[in-house]
C-alpha cells in the first residue's frame, strides 16, 4: 500500500535557525499536504501542492513538491517560539471522478525551538 | 460558520465496553474521514464515508471497528468492546464535494482512554 516517510523525526533549533523537514512517497501522487500540529491539538492545514516542482511561500515558510510529485519539503526560515509543533505531510490519490480520498500521513517532525 | 464538531472530546471506558465517538461535518461538507493517532505518531487513516455510504474502509480494524454516516444526523464511530490498545486520539475531519474537495479540516479530536 501507499507509504509516505518523513524525516527527521525530531528537530531541535535555536531561535533564528533554520529547519526543514523531508517527505518521501512511494508512489506518485495527486497532491501533498502540509499540516501542523501544537501539542495537545489538532492537525491545522497550512498548504496543498499539486503541480510537479511546485513552490509556495507562506511568509517564512517555504513548500516544494518535487517533480516525479514522490516527494516534498517544508522549510521554515529563522524559525520563532511559535513554530513549536509537529509538522505533517500527508499525500493523497484521487479516489475517483472529482473526489479525493484518504490522507496517507508521514510519521511527522517534531520542531522544539529553544529562546 | 463552525467547524468539525466531535463529541466527547474526553472518553474514559473500561475494557470491554463501547465507545461512540460522533463527529459533525462543516456545514455543507458532504464527505467525512476518520483518523487514528497514537502517542507521538502521526494519524493513520481509517474509514471515508459519504451520506449513507461508506467509500473506502481500508484502514479500519476487521473486528469491533464499525462506522456510519447516516442522511441525518452526525457521523459515528463505534467501537466495542475496547481495548488498551484502542486508547488513542481519535480525529474526524470532512472535505466538501466537488473539485475542493482535497482539503480536508479536522475536528478537535477525542481521546479515549481505555483502563
Amino acid at each position: 500500500g501507499q507509504q509516505v516517510m518523513q524525516i527527521p523525526q525530531y528537530q531541535h533549533v535555536q531561535e533564528g535557525e533554520d529547519f526543514t523537514t523531508y517527505c518521501n512517497s512511494s508512489t506518485t501522487l495527486s497532491n501533498i499536504q502540509w499540516y501542523k500540529q501544537r501539542p495537545g491539538g489538532h492537525p491545522v492545514f497550512l498548504i496543498q501542492l499539486v503541480k510537479s516542482g511546485e513552490v509556495k511561500k507562506q511568509k517564512r515558510l517555504t513548500f516544494q513538491f518535487g517533480e516525479a510529485k514522490k516527494n516534498s519539503s517544508l522549510h521554515i526560515t529563522a524559525t520563532q517560539t511559535t513554530d513549536v509543533g509537529t509538522y505533517f505531510c500527508a499525500g493523497q490519490l484521487r479516489a475517483g471522478g472529482t473526489s479525493y480520498g484518504k490522507l496517507t500521513f508521514g510519521q511527522g517532525t517534531i520542531l522544539t525551538v529553544h529562546p | 460558520n463552525a467547524g468539525v464538531m466531535q463529541n466527547p472530546r474526553h472518553l474514559v471506558r473500561r475494557r470491554g465496553q463501547e465507545a461512540r465517538l460522533r463527529c459533525s461535518p462543516m456545514k455543507g461538507h458532504s464527505h467525512v474521514y476518520w483518523y487514528r493517532q497514537l502517542p507521538e505518531e502521526g494519524l493513520k487513516f481509517m474509514v471515508y464515508l459519504q451520506k449513507e455510504n461508506i467509500i473506502d474502509e481500508s484502514g479500519m480494524p476487521k473486528e469491533r471497528f464499525s462506522a456510519e454516516f447516516p442522511k441525518e444526523g452526525p457521523s459515528i464511530l463505534r467501537i466495542q468492546q475496547v481495548v488498551r490498545g484502542d486508547s488513542a486520539a481519535y480525529f474526524c475531519a470532512s472535505s466538501a464535494p466537488g473539485p475542493s474537495s482535497y482539503e480536508q479540516y479536522f475536528g478537535p479530536g477525542t481521546r479515549l482512554t481505555v483502563t
